[in-house]
This record gives structure tokens, C-alpha cells and sequence, in this order.
């Protein structure tokens, strides 16, 4: 089946420790996306691709990095930079903008 | 900065009710208007996209319409179920990423 799959689904992270956040696509979409999704605040840019080894800052990426090495794969590391990384991740792709956008199923990190 | 606002926040009405969900944004440039459905603790499902050029677009029970001159989107859904109960999240997209709404929240009493 095609479509985005976020792992893990539950992730728990102390403080001063460094996570990764995969996301993998099968969809040959060209454009991928990390949002991040705190109650009452909504869905929230922290980094976009539209193509493979290139990448741009959203509205929040400081205290997240990201790399886009392959077309399927879009991870995201949230570092011990970030002061507040307790929130509900999730992943997007397009086959490029202005095209319809589909979503994984989230992971919702939780720091201990 | 495009700004994206739904109205109301949240909703409870009884099985069978027709009702609207109402989304605005201050930037009339879009290229595209798109409506999800997120039940708790899950990701997003797409149920419409509005092309700029379009003025509406149905499945099943919900339409969609645009008018991008006033910045408005309404989202109608026909004879509500149970099932339709969730958060409804409004999105437009600009010249490369989507901007959000923070969603209506939606319950429907049998």
C-alpha cells in the first residue's frame, strides 16, 4: 500500500538527549514536510523539502535539524537545543506544491 | 503572514443535523484550499481540495466551496452521523507550504 509511515508511534526522551523522528514515503511525492502539533495552537512549519538534498527552515526549526538523502525519507532530529520538544509530530508529503498533501499517523514524543 | 482562522472552535449537535464549518485567511494568493479530518491522537485525512480556479468541491456528504476574494471556505456536511465526530482542520497553501487553521472540533450525539 501506498503511503507515510512515522516511527515510532511513542517516543520518550530525556532531557540533554538528541532524537530522531523517521518519516518514509512510498508515494514518489517530490515535496516533504515536518509539522509539529501542541493542543490549541494547531499545526505548526518546522521544516520542508522539495527536492532531494535541499531543505528550508519553517515558522519553529530552531532546536530541530533534518536531512533529505533519499526521496522516500525525510528524518527529523530534535536536539537538546529545543526547549519545549513535548508535542505530537507529524510528517507530510506532496508530489510537489500546490498539489494535494497526505499525512502520516504521528509521533508523539514526550520528554522525561 | 497568511493567517488562517476557523469558526467555531468547536461544535456538538445531534445525529441528522445539516451543518457548516466555517474557515478564513487574510492572504487571498493561494493556490490551493484543502480540508482534514484528524481524530484524536491520529494523523490527518484529506477530504477536499479546492483548486484556486474552483468555487466548490463535493464527496459524498461534505462540500466544500471557495471564494478566495473574500478569503472565506465553508465546509458543509449533510446529515451528520457519529462517526463524523473529530477535528476539522482548514489549510491553505501559498507559494510552498501550507498554512493551518486550528480546527473546529466536531461532536455528533446519536
Amino acid at each position: 500500500d501506498g503511503g507515510i509511515t512515522q516511527s515510532p508511534k511513542y517516543l520518550f526522551r530525556k532531557e540533554g538527549q538528541n532524537v530522531t523522528l523517521s518519516c518514509e514515503q512510498n508515494l514518489n511525492h517530490d515535496a516533504m514536510y515536518w509539522y509539529r502539533q501542541d493542543p490549541g495552537q494547531g499545526l505548526r512549519l518546522i521544516y520542508y523539502s522539495q527536492i532531494v538534498n535541499d531543505f528550508q527552515k519553517g515558522d519553529i526549526a530552531e532546536g530541530y535539524s533534518v536531512s533529505r538523502e533519499k526521496k522516500e525519507s525525510f528524518p527529523l532530529t530534535v536536539t537538546s537545543a529545543q526547549k519545549n520538544p513535548t508535542a505530537f509530530y507529524l510528517c507530510a508529503s506532496s508530489m510537489s506544491g500546490q498539489i494535494e498533501a497526505f499525512f502520516g499517523q504521528g509521533t508523539r514524543l514526550t520528554v522525561v | 503572514k497568511q493567517e488562517v482562522t476557523q469558526i467555531p472552535a468547536a461544535l456538538s449537535v445531534p445525529e441528522g443535523e445539516n451543518l457548516v464549518l466555517n474557515c478564513s485567511f487574510t492572504d487571498s494568493a493561494i493556490y490551493n484550499l484543502q480540508w482534514f479530518r484528524q481524530d484524536p491522537g491520529k494523523g490527518l485525512t484529506s477530504l477536499l481540495l479546492i483548486q484556486s480556479s474552483q468555487r466548490e468541491q463535493t464527496s459524498g456528504r461534505l462540500n466544500a466551496s471557495l471564494d478566495k476574494s473574500s478569503g472565506r471556505s465553508t465546509l458543509y456536511i449533510a446529515a451528520s452521523q457519529p462517526g463524523d465526530s473529530a477535528t476539522y482542520l482548514c489549510a491553505v497553501e501559498g507559494r510552498s507550504t501550507l498554512t493551518f487553521g486550528k480546527g473546529t472540533m466536531l461532536l455528533v450525539s446519536p
